[in-house]
């Protein structure tokens, strides 16, 4: 079945340090990718998605690439602050069909401190 | 725009109840999506409502359901409650699907559930 491999964490930076979470992806068709977030307490906030192959996501410095011949889409960000502390789910969606779902990775617990 | 809401946010049960959840959808989002995380299994995909029917089902036993009514809002319900379905309960609201189109999720707050 279609699935998604995140890097386990928990991740623990210092401020302004580089981020990369990797996220590979096995799927039966040509999925749609998504990074979400979730702060405490909260649900989930869609960060960036791609839809096709090369795309590239982006939003408050993050960063993600489609990457179809390694099935990868792995979340960058040159410079993180303590506001990102957060858990962030790679995810996908399948086009087509009724697959009207999200399929998601365990999660990645990211703590930046100052 | 007002956002996903769930109610509500926090819930005690006791083994062999059953519960009912709502959620209410963005304005003129038509389909809503219900998923369970915990910490072992992670985010799972229960079903997905558009226009009152059920489009798609994950692989939960018998003992999850859900509707959705004529205004859009949905309800999932779990009965025969076990110890394994305490978790986070997301709600997530999107325009309709169709074809190959996927529009994104907006995800309510949850419903955290305790059972024991």
């Amino acid at each position: 079945g279609d699935s998604v491999t995140q890097m386990e964490g928990p991740v623990t930076l210092s401020e302004e340090a580089f981020l990369t979470i990797n996220c590979t992806y096995t799927a039966t068709g040509y999925p749609s990718l998504f990074w979400y977030v979730q702060y405490p307490g909260e649900g989930l906030q869609l960060l960036l998605k791609a839809t096709k192959a090369d795309d590239k996501g982006s939003n408050k410095g993050f960063e993600a690439t489609y990457r179809k011949e390694t099935t990868s889409f792995h979340l960058e960000k040159g410079s993180v602050q303590v506001s990102d502390s957060a858990v962030y789910f790679c995810a996908l969606s399948l086009l087509g069909g009724s697959n009207y779902k999200l399929t998601f990775g365990k999660g990645t617990l990211l703590t930046v401190n100052p | 725009k007002a956002g996903v809401t769930q109610t509500p946010r926090y819930l005690i049960k006791t083994r062999g109840q059953q519960v009912t959840l709502s959620c209410s959808p963005i304005s003129g989002h038509r389909s809503v999506s219900w998923y369970q995380q915990t910490p072992g299994q992670g985010l799972q995909f229960l079903f997905e409502y558009f226009s009152e029917t059920q489009r798609n089902k994950g692989n939960f036993p018998g003992r999850f359901s859900g509707r959705q009514f004529s205004n859009s809002r949905s309800e999932m319900n779990v009965s025969t409650l076990e110890l394994g379905d305490s978790a986070l309960y997301l709600c997530a609201s999107s325009l309709p699907g169709q074809g190959t189109f996927f529009y994104e999720q907006y995800f309510g707050p949850g419903t955290r559930l305790t059972v024991t």
